[in-house]
């Protein structure tokens, strides 16, 4: 357990469907990201949410749109996903800064059919 | 815009040997590195973070070294063993973004019997 958790762990929606990922850390950390993992590509950051705060988005789709009710908690909603979006979606936590460790949680294997 | 590379791509080595796992950046201005395994299919297991003022850090059979005017860090696994097979990480904070950090596309290793 690595303090960071996923759910769903897998999920297969289809194109018209409207889902939502959830991401819960318990390290009282005060910054949050998502990150998109696709095959053979490096990891990509989507989002970072420092204090409930989002500090970056990195050009994003707006079919993804995150959503940070508390500092514990951080949401992907997802809507009208194409294929290519199928990826582990990540999340990970850090005190904040960028100057301490990340944690991330086991993901969210995502299809797109 | 920071960069990172990780070589070789994939390692094969039989249980017991020593090995070494390369990673470069092309921005030394950093504040940490940080090194991750990954499981198939699973989320990222920290391993082990150097601050920009250590040159090296130790985990078990892990050692991490850091030499930040050549852009380059080494991971140094001892003693193999098959339950090492995974892939390896590393990460740098993105250039002027404490927050981002760049992943480099990781060192798949296999560990035989």
């Amino acid at each position: 357990e690595t303090g960071v958790t996923q759910t769903p762990r897998h999920l297969v929606m289809g194109m018209t469907n409207k889902k939502s990922l959830k991401c819960e850390q318990h390290l009282g950390h005060n910054a949050m990201y998502w990150y998109k993992q696709s095959a053979k590509k490096p990891l990509e950051l989507m989002f970072v949410y420092n204090f409930k705060e989002q500090t970056e988005n990195n050009s994003v789709p707006s079919r993804f749109s995150p959503e940070c009710p508390n500092s514990s908690h951080l949401f992907l909603h997802l809507h009208t996903l194409q294929p290519e979006d199928s990826a582990l979606y990540l999340c990970a936590s850090s005190q904040g800064g960028g100057v301490t460790e990340a944690f991330f949680g086991q993901g969210t294997r995502l299809t797109v059919v | 815009k920071q960069e990172v590379t990780q070589i070789p791509a994939a390692l094969s080595v039989p249980e017991g040997e020593n090995l070494v796992l390369n990673c470069s950046f092309t921005d030394s201005a950093i504040y940490n590195l940080q090194w991750f395994r990954q499981d198939p299919g699973k989320g990222l297991t920290s391993l082990l973070l150097i601050q920009s003022s250590q040159r090296e850090q130790t985990s078990g059979r892990l050692n991490a070294s850091l030499d930040k005017s050549s852009g380059r860090s080494t991971l140094y696994i001892a003693a193999s063993q098959p339950g090492d097979s995974a892939t390896y990480l590393c990460a740098v904070p993105s250039t002027g973004t404490a927050s981002k950090l760049t992943f480099g596309t990781g060192t798949r290793l296999q560990v035989t019997l």
